[in-house]
């Protein structure tokens, strides 16, 4: 069946450092990558959606300065919070999708700033 | 506007009692799909039921793509099935963006 890990499952970070998340699909191809967060207490907000050979489309209030992605192949992407504060905190979800499917999730990861 | 409106917006039942979950959305969805978050967080996808009836296990899920609106039966619930409840839809543009609800939270007391 089709799995999607996500690590790691919880973090730590320091107020203005960075943190990278990762994201692994097994048994299809990740054509479509979503990054999600969950804000304490709020539903998922899309952060970017990565096609495999497009651009990676950033929603509003969201930059690739802020959040890098990466999605070099068919089964992994990753992504980074650069100078992470207390706002940040959250749950991030990768989504990923053959295009023709539903979407699998990953578990999450959990992430907490100090 | 909201695009993907959620009801109610909690829920409380007896064991054994029926839930009726409500996804309303503002335009034409070319997937509609419904998950459950884990007290821990993480989400599960329950059906995937872009128009018609679907079944699996207890659940089962109408989308009406006419009338914009999904609905997600749970029967006799249990108390495993404490949670929140999400309904995603897609944009019709194909771009493979899923828009999430505000979520149902359930809870299913003993």
């Amino acid at each position: 069946g089709a799995l999607v890990y996500q690590y790691p499952r919880r973090t730590i970070c320091k107020s203005g450092t960075s943190m990278r998340m990762e994201c692994q699909a097994v048994g299809f191809q990740a054509t479509s990558v979503a990054w999600y967060r969950q804000s304490p207490q709020k539903t998922f907000e899309l952060i970017a959606l990565s096609t495999v050979n497009s651009a990676i489309k950033y929603e509003q209030n969201f930059t690739q300065e802020k959040f890098p992605i990466s999605h070099p192949n068919l089964s992994f992407s990753s992504m980074t919070v650069l100078n992470a504060y207390l706002e940040d905190r959250g749950l991030y979800l990768c989504g990923a999708s053959t295009g023709d499917s539903d979407y699998t999730f990953g578990s999450g990861t959990r992430l907490l700033v100090i | 506007g909201q695009q993907v409106q959620q009801s109610p917006a909690s829920l409380v039942l007896q064991e054994g009692e029926n839930a009726e979950l409500q996804c309303n959305f503002s335009s034409t969805a070319t997937r509609l799909q419904w998950f459950y978050q884990r007290p821990g967080g993480s989400l599960v996808s329950l059906l995937y039921n872009p128009s018609g009836t679907k079944h699996t296990g207890r659940l089962t899920s109408t989308t009406v793509t006419k009338e914009r609106r999904s609905s997600l039966h749970i029967s006799s619930s249990q108390t495993t099935d404490s949670g929140t409840y999400f309904c995603a839809m897609e944009l019709p543009s194909g771009s493979w963006q899923l828009i999430f609800g505000s979520g149902t939270q359930l809870t299913v007391m003993p």
